[in-house]
C-alpha cells in the first residue's frame, strides 16, 4: 500500500525567504505525482503535475523536482511572499489510487 | 458559474437523516471524483466516475452513496451518518485520458463542510 510522507508538518518563514518542502512515497510504480495547494476550509489548487518520466516542473517561483527511484519529490518556492501561506499538499497516483499526504502547512510573515 | 461548484457549502444533519451533496462542473470534463478531508488525516479519495466507469474505495461504508447521472453533475447521498464522518467533502473533475486514471489535473471545488450530530 503507497503511504505518503510530507516533511515538515508546519513551517513559518519571514518573507522574501526561499524554502523546499518535502514529500516521500513508498512504491516508486507511480504514473506521476502533483502539488496542490489548499488555503484554508477550501478546495484544492492544482500546482505542478510531474509525470514519472519527468524530473521537474517549473511555473513562475515554483520548482518541483522528482526522483522516482529514490522516492522522493521537492516544491521549492522562491522569494516567498505573504500570500503564499497555505497548506501544500502532494499527491502520487498509482494506476487505480491516488495518495495524498497530510500537507505541510506554510506560514509567510511580512 | 466557472469551474467545479458544490452545494450545501454547510451541512449539520442528525445520524437518522437522509441528505445529499451535489457537484457540478462547467468544465467539459469527463471524469469526477469525490474526496473526504478529516482533521488531521490525509485526503482520502472516495469514489470515481471516469470514462463511464466508476471505481470505488472499498473502505468507504455502504452508508455513503454516489450518483453520476451525467458528465457535469455528481451526488454523494447520505443516509444514518455517524459523528466520525463529519468531514470536509471535496468534489473535483479532470479530463482523463485513460493513461492511468489520475493522469489529468483534477479541479476541485470549495466542498462542503459536514457536521454529524
Amino acid at each position: 500500500k503507497q503511504e505518503v510522507t510530507q516533511i515538515p508538518a508546519a513551517l513559518s518563514v519571514p518573507e522574501g525567504e526561499n524554502l523546499v518542502l518535502n514529500c516521500s512515497f513508498t512504491d516508486s510504480a507511480i504514473y506521476n505525482l502533483q502539488w496542490f495547494r489548499q488555503d484554508p476550509g477550501k478546495g484544492l489548487t492544482s500546482l505542478l503535475l510531474i509525470q514519472s518520466s519527468q524530473r521537474e516542473q517549473t511555473s513562475g517561483r515554483l520548482n518541483a523536482s522528482l526522483d522516482k527511484s529514490s522516492g522522493r519529490s521537492t516544491l521549492y518556492i522562491a522569494a516567498s511572499q505573504p500570500g503564499d501561506s497555505a497548506t501544500y499538499l502532494c499527491a502520487v497516483q498509482g494506476y487505480s489510487t491516488l495518495t495524498f499526504g497530510k500537507g505541510t502547512m506554510l506560514l509567510v510573515s511580512p | 458559474e466557472t469551474g467545479v461548484t458544490q452545494t450545501p457549502r454547510h451541512l449539520v444533519m442528525g445520524m437518522t437523516n437522509k441528505k445529499s451533496l451535489k457537484c457540478e462542473q462547467h468544465l467539459g470534463h469527463n471524469a469526477m471524483y469525490w474526496y473526504k478531508q478529516s482533521a488531521k488525516k490525509p485526503l482520502e479519495l472516495m469514489f470515481v466516475y471516469s470514462l463511464e466507469e466508476r471505481v470505488e474505495n472499498n473502505s468507504v461504508p455502504s452508508r455513503f452513496s454516489p450518483e453520476c447521472p451525467n458528465s457535469s453533475h455528481l451526488f454523494l447521498h447520505l443516509h444514518t451518518l455517524q459523528p466520525e464522518d463529519s468531514a470536509l467533502y471535496l468534489c473535483a473533475s479532470s479530463q482523463a485520458s485513460g493513461q492511468g486514471r489520475f493522469s489529468d489535473t483534477q479541479y476541485f471545488g470549495p466542498g462542503t463542510r459536514l457536521t454529524v450530530l
